[in-house]
């Protein structure tokens, strides 16, 4: 069935650092791919979104392509804040695509 | 626009009692969908609906239910609770589903726990 691996956590950074959080998928058709990111205490909150093959979706200085011809869309960032620690989740669309289904998410830390 | 509300935000529940969660989408959204969040299971869709019917449901026991009403309000039931239905229940709701790539908007969830 449809699935979503997405790296382990946590993954501890220093302000300014490079990140990047790997995601690969399986899923049948041509599903849209989101990363999204939960801040302690609240709800998720969409950070980017791609909806075809070679989108590249964009936001906050976090960015992420949507390759199909590896299933992946890895999450990147140029220099990390403090206040970009979260836990952060790629999803995809599934079942004919009125539901997501979530990797298990990745807690970043980033200390100054 | 006011966001995704969700209510009550916590909820204490004893075995063999059941739970009713209510979830208000943003004006003019007519999918909700809900989700269960738990550190061992993660995220896992439960069910969605979109104008009073539910179109998608995933995979979890008949004791987990919801219903939409004409105003697109939702709410989740759980009848005879489990130790293990302890978790935070997020709604979403979007214009029309997660087709096509459409956003979904979450509210801050309901942490329920089961003792």
């Amino acid at each position: 069935g449809d699935s979503v691996t997405q790296m382990e956590g946590p993954v501890t950074l220093s302000e300014e650092a490079f990140l990047t959080i790997n995601c690969t998928y399986t899923a049948t058709g041509y599903p849209s791919l989101f990363w999204y990111v939960q801040y302690p205490g609240e709800g998720l909150q969409l950070l980017l979104k791609a909806t075809k093959a070679d989108d590249k979706g964009s936001n906050k200085g976090f960015e992420a392509t949507y390759r199909k011809e590896t299933t992946s869309f890895h999450l990147e960032k140029g220099s990390v804040q403090v206040s970009d620690s979260a836990v952060y989740f790629c999803s995809v669309s599934y079942q004919a695509g009125t539901a997501l289904i979530f990797g298990k998410g990745t807690t970043l830390s980033v200390s100054s | 626009k006011a966001g995704v509300t969700q209510t009550p935000r916590y909820l204490i529940k004893t075995r063999g009692q059941q739970v009713t969660l209510s979830c208000s989408p943003i004006s003019g959204h007519r999918s909700v969908s809900w989700y269960q969040q738990t550190p061992g299971q993660g995220l896992q869709f439960l069910f969605e609906y979109f104008s009073e019917t539910q179109r998608n449901k995933g995979n979890f026991p008949g004791r987990f239910s919801g219903r939409q009403f004409s105003n697109s309000r939702s709410e989740m039931n759980v009848s005879t609770l489990e130790l293990g239905d302890s978790a935070l229940y997020l709604c979403a709701s979007s214009l029309g589903g997660a087709l096509l790539g459409e956003t979904q908007y979450f509210g801050p969830g309901t942490r329920l726990l089961v003792l």
